[in-house]
């Protein structure tokens, strides 16, 4: 099992141009979320997927869209980079049990992005 | 919003010691999460906690859910190198599929 894979694993991009973050989790999970981290600040929730077929903002959603392409992926779209958007990217799964919320999560390795 | 203080934010430690390390919250939480990070890879997860006044031990490692549901402790105990790296603390409101992190805790083992 690879567990939750994210591609690229490094980007550079010059200011305003678009690019799309890729991650694919092989653990049958339903929920889905996209965090950024950046010095001194820990990881911040971009946006999140409950479920397939459902996407919502979390603290830092401005400047970025997802696509929930189907369950087993989440993409992160840049459409106009900005020098703020540097940030190490991090994906993350989490199964559902239950109907209970009660489950961790799971991240992958990050991609590193840099915005000049 | 949410916020979570960790503290504190850095220590250096002595080979054998014990560590301690803590999260407090401005909201009630249902689930606290402990995660590990190191250089240039993703969080991994140490313990999970769902019951107020849980205490669970990961080998080295016991997590605590605090009784007031907004606070979780982690204790490392007898530190050795490999301890280095940012530990962060999550935690999850009732009826939210959201989880807030910490700002983290940089530990440096002294051997």
């Amino acid at each position: 099992n690879a567990g939750v894979t994210q591609t690229p694993k490094f980007q550079v991009l010059k200011t305003g141009q678009s690019m799309t973050l890729q991650c694919a989790q092989d653990m049958n999970h339903n929920s889905m979320y996209w965090y950024r981290q950046d010095p001194g600040m820990g990881l911040r929730l971009i946006y999140y997927s409950a479920s397939e077929g459902t996407t919502d903002k979390g603290e830092v959603p401005n400047g970025y869209n997802v696509s929930r392409l189907n369950k087993r992926e989440f993409s992160l779209r840049l459409e106009s980079a900005a020098p703020s958007q540097t940030s190490v990217y991090f994906c993350a799964s989490r199964p559902l049990r239950d109907r209970s919320y009660n489950s961790p999560l799971h991240f992958g390795n990050g991609t590193r992005l840099t915005v000049t | 919003g949410q916020q979570l203080n960790q503290s504190p934010q850095s220590m250096f430690i002595q080979e054998g010691e014990d560590v301690s390390m803590n999260c407090t919250s401005s909201s009630i939480f249902n689930t606290w999460l402990w995660y590990k990070q190191d250089p240039g890879e993703g969080p991994v997860l140490l313990i999970a906690l769902y019951k107020a006044g849980e205490l669970t031990s990961n080998g080295r490692l016991t997590a605590q859910f605090g009784i007031t549901r907004k606070d979780s402790f982690l204790n490392i105990s007898a530190s050795i190198p490999s301890d280095v790296g940012i530990y962060f603390c999550a935690g999850r409101t009732s009826g939210t599929y959201k989880y807030i992190f910490g700002t983290g805790t940089r530990l440096k083992v002294l051997a």
